[in-house]
């Protein structure tokens, strides 16, 4: 059973623009967490999709969007991108059974603002 | 979100050691899992627990889930030279975990 999928792994990005990360889920979950990890603030969660809705969001500001499609794959969109936003960003799917189930993780895409 | 008191921050430990970290919160969880990083990569599921007070193992891998459910312990066993890296633990409610700042193990040949 193929693993979380992300894309790409590497990115660099300069100030001002946005990006697209790309998530494909463990075969079956069809919940999708996103979480941004970097050295100052260590892992920290951004939002939660599951059938296409977003459920929850962290402390993050709107420039940070997500969505997710009918079969479970999830986007996460980061517009006018900050030299701080430099980070892993990293997804998790599980499979949201109606309790708190494990989450999975991804390698993660490395995102570099310059 | 919240963030879990993870302790100790880091550890040099001798090969064949048993080791122990822990995690507390000021709040309740429903349930505590424990992640290994490596360098580059994303954290990997050791072990997930679910009711307060549960005990359970994976391989030289032991964790409980505190009868508060505010805290978690992680034991590894008889330390090898691959137990290398950061380990997170994570308390999640309604799908969104809150992560410790990692333990950082290095082994000792």
């Amino acid at each position: 059973k193929a693993g979380v999928t992300q894309t790409p792994r590497y990115l660099i990005k300069t100030r001002g623009q946005q990006v697209t990360l790309s998530c494909s889920p463990i075969s079956g979950h069809r919940s999708v967490s996103w979480y941004q990890q970097t050295p100052g603030q260590g892992l920290q969660f951004l939002f939660e999709y599951f059938s296409e809705t977003q459920r929850n969001k962290g402390n993050f500001p709107g420039r940070f969007s997500g969505r997710q499609f009918s079969n479970s794959r999830s986007e996460m969109n980061v517009s006018t991108l900050e030299l701080g936003d430099s980070a892993l960003y990293l997804c998790a799917s599980s499979t949201r059974t109606g309790r708190d189930t494990e989450a999975f993780f991804g390698q993660g895409t490395r995102l570099t603002v310059v | 979100g919240q963030q879990l008191n993870q302790s100790p921050q880091s550890m040099f430990i001798q090969e064949g050691e048993d080791v122990s970290m822990n995690c507390t919160s000021s709040s309740i969880f429903n349930t505590w899992l424990w992640y290994k990083q490596d360098p580059g990569e994303g954290p990997v599921l050791l072990i997930a627990l679910y009711k307060a007070g549960e005990l359970t193992s994976n391989g030289r891998l032991t964790a409980q889930f505190g009868i508060t459910r505010k805290d978690s312990f992680l034991n590894i066993s008889a330390s090898i030279p691959s137990d290398v890296g950061i380990y997170f633990c994570a308390g999640q409610n309604d799908y969104k975990l809150s992560f410790g700042a990692g333990t950082t193990v290095t082994v000792r040949a």
